[in-house]
């Protein structure tokens, strides 16, 4: 059975950082595309960033230069470290398994807050 | 620029049946897409990947109730025999490249 746990969100104060963390279970992280996405208040799905089974990695332009993905193969993790933390930034950050190739999957996330 | 345009809301009765539109942008028209559905107080559920000719394949234990189509640049949900937990908001996604990109989302109620 496919799962996805993310973790990691918190309180956080403008301009601070966060890593937030994604466990997989049923399938092999680094086989698959995996993305991040955020979903503000009151608001829709907002994607953040993918990185491809190659490695290969691209952001949405809002959190470009701030926000980094990556993975951990042996641990089956996927990570998405956030730097200069803004209050727009405030959401809950779903892992998902992308559907471009096979079947999509989703985290049940994860709330960041920023806020002084 | 890849946009996907969905209408904000729809309504049908319990029992009936519903179709939901996504739109592609101009010269998208053979993208796929990918339905999610999002019930109230909950995270997203992948639904189906929705190929160009209509093809899709659905995610793991979602019902019979759940197809989809396509003409063109539209992409279609069609939910059959409305159940009340199908009241939820419904967003379609695609790819390019470097991007993946979500519509606004369409709120179901079901009535």
């Amino acid at each position: 059975e496919v799962q996805l746990v993310e973790s990691g969100g918190d309180l956080v104060q403008p301009g601070g950082s966060l890593r937030l963390s994604c466990a997989a279970s049923g399938f092999t992280v680094s086989s698959k595309y995996m993305s991040w996405v955020r979903q503000a208040p009151g608001k829709g799905l907002e994607w953040v960033s993918v990185i491809y089974s190659v490695g290969s990695t691209y952001y949405a332009d809002s959190v470009k230069g701030r926000f980094t993905i990556s993975r951990h193969n042996s641990k089956n993790t996927l990570y998405l470290q956030m730097n200069s933390l803004r209050p727009e930034d405030t959401a809950v950050y779903y892992c998902a398994r992308d559907p471009n190739y096979g079947a999509g999957y989703w985290g049940q996330g994860t709330l960041v807050t920023v806020s002084s | 620029q890849l946009v996907l345009t969905q209408s904000p809301s729809a309504s049908a009765s319990l029992g009936a049946s519903v179709n939901l539109t996504c739109t592609l942008s101009s010269g998208h028209s053979s993208y796929a897409i990918a339905w999610h559905q999002q019930q109230p107080e909950k995270g997203p559920r992948y639904l189906m990947k929705l190929n160009s000719d209509g093809s899709h394949s659905k995610g793991d234990g979602i019902p019979d109730r759940f197809s989809g189509s396509s003409s063109g640049a539209e992409r279609y949900l069609t939910i059959s025999s409305l159940q009340s937990e199908d009241e939820a908001d419904y967003y379609c996604q695609t790819w390019g490249t470097d991007i993946r990109v979500f519509g606004g989302g369409t709120k179901l109620t079901v009535l």
